[in-house]
């Protein structure tokens, strides 16, 4: 059973970079398939931030695609996610996850507050 | 603003039956992309109930049941039980953003 956990600070600051790493048990990173980074504010939807295959390949959402980066490390079987110039509005749990194809896999998710 | 679209709220008692629908457009749901739908229960992750349109996980009551047609999907619950009280989430993938979309999300009440 494939699982997931996020990982990383919890607060960042305005104007400063969320970094978050999420590493993948049970099965190997370079299955394929693509590896999704999604975002939930509080009291609110899901929004889709990225994907990324094993062999580095991205594809990100058009509203985030100037400040995110993704990375992945197969030595580690880690995913990584870079988010830049964050401001309030990026506070939310963030989630990697697994949701090209069935069946879909998801961490429990990692709450970040963007605050000073 | 979600590019798919679901009511905010729906609401049943319980045995009833309850619908919730999500519509895209032609570069999503029209374009011949799957639709996938999510149960997420305060403070967890989603849970896939329905992928591929209509298929049900293994474990996912098959009182739950997934359909689509044109540029919108639906999802069905019958005989409404309190345990199915719980936001549901459709998602799929939009070529013209090159990227997977969700829709707003659907808080279920159960009366």
């Amino acid at each position: 059973q494939v699982q997931l956990q996020e990982s990383g600070p919890g607060l960042v600051k305005p104007s400063g970079t969320l970094s978050l790493t999420c590493t993948v048990s049970g099965g190997s990173i370079s299955s394929s398939n693509w590896w999704s980074w999604v975002r939930q504010p509080p009291g609110k939807g899901l929004e889709w931030i990225g994907e990324i295959y094993h062999s580095g390949s991205t594809n990100y959402n058009p509203s985030l695609k100037s400040r995110v980066t993704l990375s992945v490390d197969k030595s580690r079987n880690q995913l990584s996610l870079k988010l830049s110039s964050v401001t309030a509005a990026d506070t939310a749990v963030y989630y990697c996850a697994r949701i090209a194809g069935h069946p879909t896999y998801w961490g429990q998710g990692t709450l970040v507050t963007v605050s000073s | 603003q979600s590019v798919l679209t679901q009511p905010p709220s729906v609401s049943g008692a319980p045995g009833q039956r309850v619908t919730i629908s999500c519509t895209g457009s032609s570069s999503n749901i029209g374009a011949g992309y799957d639709v996938h739908w999510y149960q997420q229960l305060p403070g967890t992750a989603p849970k896939a109930f329905i992928y591929g349109n209509i298929n049900r996980p293994s474990g996912v009551p098959d009182r739950f049941s997934g359909s689509k047609s044109g540029t919108s999907a639906s999802l069905a619950i019958t005989g409404l039980q309190a345990e199915d009280e719980a936001d549901y989430y459709c998602q799929s993938y939009d070529i013209s953003l090159s990227g997977w979309v969700f829709g707003g999300g659907t808080k279920l009440t159960v009366l």
